[in-house]
């Protein structure tokens, strides 16, 4: 059983739809982290948050829009999406940034735009 | 940027085999980490080396860090079916806070 809940599990969107994709930890951690795994390319950092706070964003589309509204939880808004965004989206937390931090991830939302 | 390059990308064997995959870089890390991602599911830790040249040892499963600290190899011995999935190099470049991940191996353990 994993300490980091995804939901939901899958989601097909269309281009014009707005959704959300929901993370929580069950691990008392500080840091929270939003991945992207495609098939084309490795894992890519989104969105990292340090006790509710964003303290890193990859150049990552305004169509993707996070949210922490507090330390166990951390939400994706999704709006006006691309077919190029469908992808595996993972959230993640570890006890603190940095080195020696273990990063525990979620299971993934598999996302597919239409 | 830095980048890590992970081979092979596919891999199938047969139940028994021994293989041996790898992580690159030409820049130097601070510390890597092996995970271990089953379909369906999100990647799980197995291992982290922090020491240049470091050894480090998972029931069948080998890491070692190279002396140079720019890459690494996971030796398996004798794989089984349960050993398939994507195996995710990942790494903290000197310097950086943020891990860094490897395009993955591909594995497939035949019975």
């Amino acid at each position: 059983e994993t300490g980091v809940t995804q939901t939901p599990r899958h989601l097909v969107m269309g281009m014009t739809n707005k959704k959300s994709l929901k993370c929580e930890q069950h691990l008392g951690h500080n840091a929270m982290y939003w991945y992207k795994q495609s098939a084309k390319k490795p894992l890519e950092l989104m969105f990292v948050y340090s006790l509710e706070e964003r303290v890193e964003n990859n150049s990552v589309p305004s169509r993707f829009s996070p949210e922490c509204p507090n330390s166990s939880h951390l939400f994706l808004h999704l709006h006006t999406l691309q077919p190029e965004d469908s992808a595996l989206y993972l959230c993640a937390s570890s006890q603190d940034l940095g080195q020696g931090n273990t990063i525990y991830f979620g299971e993934g939302s598999w996302l597919t735009v239409v | 940027t830095q980048l890590l390059e992970q081979s092979p990308q596919f891999l199938s064997i047969q139940e028994g085999e021994n293989l041996t995959v790898y992580c690159n870089s030409s820049s130097v890390f601070s510390s890597l980490q092996w995970y271990r991602q089953e379909p369906g599911e999100g990647p799980v830790l197995l291992v982290t080396v922090v020491t240049g040249g470091e050894v480090k040892k998972l029931k069948r499963l080998t890491f070692q860090f190279g002396d140079a600290r720019k890459d690494s190899s996971l030796h398996i011995t004798a794989a089984q079916t349960g050993d398939t999935g994507l195996y995710l190099c990942a790494g903290v470049f000197w310097a950086g806070n943020m891990l860094t991940f490897g395009g993955g191996t591909r594995l497939m353990v035949k019975p």
